[in-house]
């Protein structure tokens, strides 16, 4: 069983500072990477793709990729209570496999 | 643009009741669709999946069903529904065929409860 696993949390960051949520995935062979944001009561919203090792940036995100050590990691920089949320990391087991394998998510608050 | 469309955004049904959820995606061709459910503070759990019309792929043995009468239309569908069957459902699109991979695109969600 491919498996994606995420830290629950909560996680507790004050506002202002970087937010750090990570996810490690067991199909060595994975090639793509994504995080997605979910409202309580809404639907997930992508808001980070990786598909190569390194890092991606994206406004205040940034995406981290290592395939050797199996993680990808999301960094929220300045974060903003609307930050709060909960973030799910979903894996691509291969290329011509578009079924998504997703993690339980880790519920993220930002305090004022 | 594309946009998914999926209703009702919330439904209560008795147990033992069908069940029809439906999602349309406008502004693409030939997507692929999936179903998944979300049970109440638990992760996405794929329950269909699509990569054309009238080709279903069922992960999760269980009273539902879904059909693909159209490129662009998904249903969920069940002839008796259980109390194990309440949660929140979501459709998704992807780019199908050979086109570039961005992840999927999800509708807004049905929050079934069943009594």
């Amino acid at each position: 069983q491919k498996e994606v696993e995420q830290n629950s949390g909560p996680l507790s960051v004050p506002e202002g500072a970087i937010a750090s949520l990570n996810c490690t995935y067991s199909d060595r062979g994975s090639q793509s990477f994504f995080w997605y944001r979910q409202y309580s009561g809404k639907s997930p919203e992508l808001i980070m793709s990786i598909y190569s090792n390194g890092d991606k940036e994206d406004g205040r995100f940034t995406a981290q990729l290592n395939k050797a050590s199996q993680y990808v990691s999301l960094l929220i920089r300045d974060s903003q209570p609307s930050d709060s949320a909960t973030y799910l990391c979903a894996v691509r087991p291969n290329f011509g496999n578009e079924k998504l394998t997703f993690g339980t998510g880790t519920r993220l608050t930002i305090i004022p | 643009s594309q946009t998914i469309h999926q209703w009702p955004a919330t439904l209560v049904q008795p147990v033992g009741s069908p069940l029809s959820l439906e999602c349309t995606v406008e502004g693409t061709s030939n997507p692929n669709l999936y179903w998944y459910r979300q049970a109440a503070g638990r992760g996405l759990q794929l329950l269909f999946y699509s990569v054309g019309i009238g080709q279903i792929s069922s992960e999760v043995p269980q009273n539902l069903s879904a059909s693909r009468p159209q490129d662009r239309q998904f249903i969920l569908s069940s002839k008796k529904l259980l109390l194990s069957d309440s949660g929140f459902y979501l459709c998704a699109w992807s780019v199908g065929g050979t086109g570039f991979f961005y992840g999927y695109t999800f509708g807004s969600g049905t929050r079934l409860t069943v009594v």
